[in-house]
């Protein structure tokens, strides 16, 4: 049973670029949510996406937006990046779409801005 | 809204003793409360979850956890600490009207010879 999986791995980018990070869910998942970690801290929620529109957001700026496919695979994108976007991005997937589901996390993209 | 603070920053214990993880909570409504687990360098792994069924969960690799509604906790325990739970550990809750998980600040555990 393949887990949640995402790419790439590592990222290094420079201030002002743009950068798309890819997660597929769990298989016979459907629910699709992104958290930013920074290091040393406790991840923070981004958003969440569910029959392709997100449906709940975090405290993060417009810069950061996503979309969810037809097969329920989903992108994180991230515009005019700042050193401070420098963090473990995780992507999470639950089924069903319900209040306070049970969230399985990938391993995470780790983005470098220089 | 949801919150949560846990106790200790760091944890240091001796292989074979117990462990205690100490997590407080704050909800508008009737939460569920997670444990998750994150090894160097790699992803989050749920080690149990509270759902308003029996108070005391049990989890994977001999981990369990009280609910503890008086006291708003939820604190982690393990009887016996073995080299292999050294890691990051993050007390997390979920307001049953919310689809986002709120992640306390994380308790670094490590585990003596």
């Amino acid at each position: 049973d393949a887990g949640v999986t995402q790419s790439p791995t590592h990222l290094i980018k420079t201030r002002g670029q743009q950068v798309t990070l890819r997660c597929s869910p769990k298989s016979g998942h459907d629910t699709v949510s992104w958290y930013q970690q920074a290091l040393g801290q406790g991840p923070q929620f981004i958003f969440q996406y569910y029959e392709e529109e997100e449906r709940q957001r975090g405290n993060f700026p417009d810069r950061f937006s996503g979309h969810q496919f037809p097969n329920y695979s989903s992108e994180l994108n991230v515009n005019a990046l700042l050193l401070g976007d420098s963090a473990l991005y995780l992507c999470a997937s639950s089924f069903g779409g319900g209040a306070g589901d049970t969230q399985y996390f990938g391993p995470g993209t780790r983005l470098t801005v220089l | 809204a949801q919150s949560v603070t846990q106790l200790d920053s760091h944890v240091s214990v001796s292989e074979g003793t117990p462990v205690l993880l100490r997590c407080n909570y704050s909800s508008s409504y009737s939460p569920s409360l997670f444990w998750y687990v994150q090894h160097p360098n790699k992803g989050l792994q749920l080690l149990l979850k509270y759902t308003s069924a029996a108070t005391l969960v049990k989890g994977i690799n001999g981990f369990e956890a009280e609910f503890k509604k008086s006291e708003t906790s939820f604190h982690l325990t393990k009887p016996s600490a073995h080299m292999s739970d050294a890691a990051e550990y993050f007390c997390v809750v979920s307001d049953r009207d919310d689809y986002k998980l709120s992640f306390g600040a994380g308790t670094t555990v490590t585990v003596r010879a």
